[in-house]
C-alpha cells in the first residue's frame, strides 16, 4: 500500500523559512515524479512544485518561483520542500502527492494527508 | 484567477447524471491529458481520471472521462449520496511549464 507521510508544517512569521518532508512507502520511490500540491483554507488545489524520477526536471508555480525549492532522496524515500520568504499567502495545507509515472507532466495517483503551514506575525 | 474554469456548483437527485465541465486552452487541455480528482469532505483528494477518460482499478464505471478540443468533461451517473464532493480538473500547461487546477465544482445530490 503506497503512503506518504508529510511532516515540518506549523506556525511561522512573514519571511521565515521553512522545510517540508514527505517519506513514502509502499513503492518504488525511484521510479516516480513526485509533487506538491497545496490548498488554502476553504480554497481549492493549487499545484505548487514537482520533481522527476531522477531530478533532472524540476518545475515550480509562478507564485513560489525562486523561493521555494523541490528535492528529493531516493536512497531516503523522501521528497522535501524548501520554502523561503513565507508570505500570509502561502498558509494552506501541504500535500505531498506521487506522479503516475516517471515525468513531470502527468497525473497525481496517491495523496498524503497533508502538513499545515501557517504564516502570520 | 485559474487557468481552468469549473462551474463552482451542480447539484441532481439521487439516480441521476450529471456532468461537469472544465474549460481550458490550446496550451493546457487542448495539448496534455486531463486528470478528474475527488476530495470527499475533509479527506485528501483521490485520481478518478487520468488520461482524459481512463480510471484508476476501484473506481466505478459510474464516473467516465472525455475531452474535446480545449474542454473537458467528468460525468458521473447514477448518483449516490456518497458522491458530494468538490471535484477538481487538472492538466499540464505547456506555457507556463507548470500543473494547473481548474477552480473546483462542488456536487450536491439532493
Amino acid at each position: 500500500e503506497v503512503q506518504l507521510v508529510e511532516s515540518g508544517g506549523g506556525l511561522v512569521q512573514p519571511g521565515r523559512s521553512l522545510r517540508l518532508s514527505c517519506a513514502a512507502s509502499g513503492f518504488t520511490f525511484g521510479n516516480y515524479a513526485m509533487h506538491w500540491v497545496r490548498q488554502a483554507p476553504g480554497k481549492g488545489l493549487e499545484w505548487v512544485s514537482g520533481i522527476n524520477w531522477n531530478s533532472g526536471s524540476r518545475a515550480y508555480a509562478n507564485s513560489v518561483k525562486g523561493r521555494f525549492t523541490i528535492s528529493r532522496d531516493s536512497a531516503k524515500k523522501s521528497l522535501y520542500l524548501e520554502a523561503n520568504s513565507l508570505r500570509v499567502e502561502d498558509t494552506a495545507l501541504y500535500y505531498c502527492v506521487k506522479g503516475i509515472d516517471s515525468g513531470i507532466v502527468g497525473h497525481f495517483d496517491c495523496w498524503g494527508q497533508g502538513t499545515l503551514v501557517s504564516v502570520s506575525s | 484567477q485559474t487557468v481552468l474554469t469549473q462551474a463552482p456548483s451542480v447539484s441532481a437527485a439521487p439516480g441521476q447524471k450529471v456532468t461537469i465541465s472544465c474549460s481550458g486552452g490550446s496550451s493546457n487541455i487542448g495539448r496534455n491529458y486531463v486528470s478528474w480528482y475527488q476530495q470527499l469532505p475533509g479527506t485528501a483528494p483521490q485520481l478518478l481520471i487520468y488520461e482524459n477518460s481512463n480510471r484508476p482499478s476501484g473506481v466505478p464505471d459510474r464516473f467516465s472521462g472525455s475531452r474535446s478540443g480545449t474542454s473537458a468533461t467528468l460525468g458521473i451517473t447514477g448518483l449516490q449520496t456518497g458522491d458530494e464532493a468538490d471535484y477538481y480538473c487538472a492538466t499540464w500547461d505547456s506555457s507556463l511549464s507548470a500543473a494547473v487546477f481548474g477552480g473546483g465544482t462542488k456536487l450536491t445530490v439532493l
